[in-house]
């Protein structure tokens, strides 16, 4: 699977859009991107994902270029419960598994 | 609750000893995953099983662990003559569906070991 690289933190104020990037630049034309998001002493929890469309869902956004070499993930109006770790995740199209990096530990401060 | 359920939540033990951790995978999903995680580190993939099926384990997974699904629904995951290195927090997952591309992973709370 494509290794992504994430900011290592992130801060955002209550109520604003919180826009977290990913590059991807080595995924193939097969692999998805996927987001799951930490919250603290919790397991991860699925967020978005998409191919080569931009996707929307109660949660989030998942804007990805046209290239597909990255991709933003985007909470339109972040509260404090969304502080958490945050994952970007490339996954081809025949693996069961998802290999995480470190993540973006985004802070929402009030 | 229809979620991913792990037991115990936390569990300490003494260097040397045996310890097994269950998973109750979220009903009818035929895939379940464990997971080691660190503090800092993101999850690591250790193994998983397509229903009684073991399909791939890491290299992560030394002669000491061993994970079971016997029927295809619940698993366990034990650890023999537990190491300090072993401390660390041990989540599962599960995910359905007849394809496991587009299928999500749900996570349970995971269970925290501590290897005195």
């Amino acid at each position: 699977d494509a290794k992504t690289t994430q900011p290592t933190s992130m801060d955002c104020a209550e109520g604003r859009a919180a826009n977290l990037p990913c590059n991807h630049s080595t995924i193939s034309g097969n692999e998805y991107v996927y987001w799951y998001r930490q919250i603290h002493s919790q397991g991860p929890q699925y967020i978005i994902h998409g191919l080569k469309n931009n996707e929307t869902n109660e949660m989030a956004s998942l804007i990805i270029t046209e290239d597909r070499k990255s991709s933003t993930l985007i909470l339109p109006h972040a509260t404090l419960r969304d502080t958490a770790v945050y994952y970007c995740i490339v996954r081809s199209y025949n693996t069961d598994k998802l290999i995480f990096g470190t993540g973006t530990r985004l802070q929402v401060f009030p | 609750d229809t979620g991913v359920s792990q037991n115990p939540r936390h569990k300490i033990t003494k260097r040397g000893q045996n310890v097994t951790f269950r998973c109750d995978p979220i009903s009818e999903h035929n895939r379940l995953y464990w997971y080691r995680q660190t503090l800092g580190q993101g999850p690591e993939f250790l193994t998983y099983f397509q229903n009684e099926a073991q399909l791939e384990k890491s290299r992560l997974l030394s002669d000491r662990f061993s994970a079971e699904r016997p029927k295809g629904s619940f698993s366990t995951l034990e650890i023999q003559r537990t190491e300090q290195g072993d401390s660390a927090m041990y989540l599962c997952a599960s995910s359905g569906g007849a394809f496991a591309t587009n299928e999500k992973l749900f996570f349970g709370s995971g269970t925290q070991l501590s290897v005195l």
